[in-house]
């Protein structure tokens, strides 16, 4: 267990679906990563958040939302599912907000949209 | 170009031998990352450098700041150590980090 807790494990939904994945960071870590890792593209940076405020934007579509609680939770939200979506989610979460303290991965949200 | 480079692509090799898997970058960074990827899916962060060398175990990661290229390491390779190794790298001013494609090791028994 690394201390960082994504759920679900897995989901299937639907094309045109909402879905909400979840994070939570490990205990004292304040910044939190949002990537996703798909076949054709590899893991790409989607958005940062550090005590509750978006730091860094990457590669995130626009149908794709995220936030960060005050109990520093993170959820990260897509919508409107295409075929394509369907990859590997994973949140980090780090102790700073330039991440030098390094990163701690959680296991991953695997979302298929058929 | 990628911005990352790993190579190789793929490696398979004995147990027991000593296995070098190779990252070059093209931009300017303030560290960077060696992860492992298990079949399973999960991520875990083995180094972060920023500068000469650092070894945990059986893995060693070095890094050429000059050369932009770094180096992983398995000395005594099990196959437990079958994985996808996966290097990061983080640009100076930002935390976008960048990923290469990875490397699928498979160590034989």
């Amino acid at each position: 267990d690394s201390g960082v807790t994504q759920t679900p494990k897995h989901l299937i939904t639907a094309t045109g679906q909402r879905v909400t994945l979840r994070c939570s960071p490990r205990s004292g870590d304040l910044s939190v990563y949002w990537y996703q890792q798909s076949l054709d593209q590899g893991l790409q940076f989607l958005i940062q958040y550090y005590n509750g405020e978006e730091r860094a934007k990457g590669n995130i579509l626009e149908r794709f939302s995220a936030q960060q609680f005050p109990d520093l939770h993170s959820e990260l939200n897509l919508s409107s599912l295409e075929l394509g979506d369907s990859a590997l989610y994973f949140c980090a979460s780090s102790p700073r907000r330039e991440g030098r303290g390094g990163y701690t991965f959680g296991s991953g949200t695997r979302l298929t949209v058929v | 170009k990628n911005e990352v480079e790993q190579s190789p692509q793929n490696l398979t090799a004995q147990e027991g031998e000593f296995i070098t898997i190779n990252c070059s970058y093209s931009v300017g960074i303030s560290a960077l990352h060696w992860l492992q990827q298990h079949p399973g899916g999960g991520i875990v962060s083995l180094f972060m450098l920023s500068s000469g060398k650092k070894k945990h175990g059986r893995l060693i990661a070095t890094i050429n700041i000059q050369e932009k290229h770094s180096s992983l390491h398995i000395t005594a390779s099990h196959p437990r150590d079958s994985a996808v190794y996966i290097c990061a790298v983080g640009p100076f001013g930002n935390e976008k980090l960048t990923f290469g494609t990875g490397t699928r090791l498979t160590i034989i028994p």
